[in-house]
């Protein structure tokens, strides 16, 4: 089916683990983006790509890696999970129109 | 500070009866502003975009306004019914994918 997924769903992990959210899209979308959501907080970026191998720090970058080989996938890595990385993550793309798609979220728990 | 604010935070109204949502931006430039709808464990989910020169915009019985002047708009929400109970996000794009997110407003529709 076309869309947007993102998997795995739900993470429990500890700190200090490495931890790959990945996500995937049918559409060939350029643009992708990865966001996190907490409470009291609105959508924050994180990282996002224009197009294959280009990719650019967001708004709240630190602690995270990402890469995009393929137009189709946009992997989201924490080298080094923390506790303040427990937070539900986001993975959309947008068509040509600006109008952006989210995938139905990655919620990770930072034990 | 965020430039967009949503009021209010949260609010709860019977089934069947009209609300409306609101959102203040202080966003500069402007380029659009959209109304996303996201269900409990989902992804937003895009409702309505309204660039510069639109006043309103309906998607059945959701209807946005835009006052670009008093960089305002509403979401106003008809004849409620359960399927309404989410949060509803605003989100002003200032260019292309440079995009800032409220904090949302939870909706409960009550029988």
């Amino acid at each position: 089916d076309a869309g947007i997924t993102q998997s795995p769903r739900y993470k429990i992990t500890e700190t200090g683990r490495q931890v790959t959210l990945m996500c995937h899209q049918t559409w060939s979308h350029s643009y992708m983006f990865w966001y996190r959501q907490d409470l009291g907080h609105g959508l924050r970026l994180i990282y996002y790509s224009a197009a294959a191998d280009i990719t650019d720090k967001g708004e709240v970058p630190d602690g995270y890696v990402v890469s995009r080989s393929k137009t189709e996938n946009f992997p989201l890595t924490l080298e080094s999970a923390t506790r303040s990385q427990t937070s539900v993550y986001f993975c959309a793309s947008m068509r040509g129109t600006g109008e952006l798609f989210f995938g139905e979220g990655s919620r990770l728990t930072v034990l | 500070k965020n430039q967009v604010e949503q009021s209010p935070q949260s609010l709860i109204i019977l089934e069947g009866k009209n609300c409306t949502l609101q959102c203040n931006y202080t966003v500069s430039p402007f380029s659009n502003l959209r109304w996303y709808k996201q269900d409990t464990g989902r992804g937003p989910v895009s409702l309505t975009i309204m660039t510069f020169s639109e006043n309103t915009k309906s998607n059945g019985r959701y209807t946005a306004t835009l006052d670009a002047d008093t960089k305002q708009s509403s979401l106003h929400i008809t004849a409620s019914q359960l399927s309404d109970s989410a949060s509803y996000i605003c989100v002003v794009s200032r260019e292309g994918y440079k995009l800032s997110f409220g904090a949302g407003t939870t909706v409960t529709v009550r029988a």
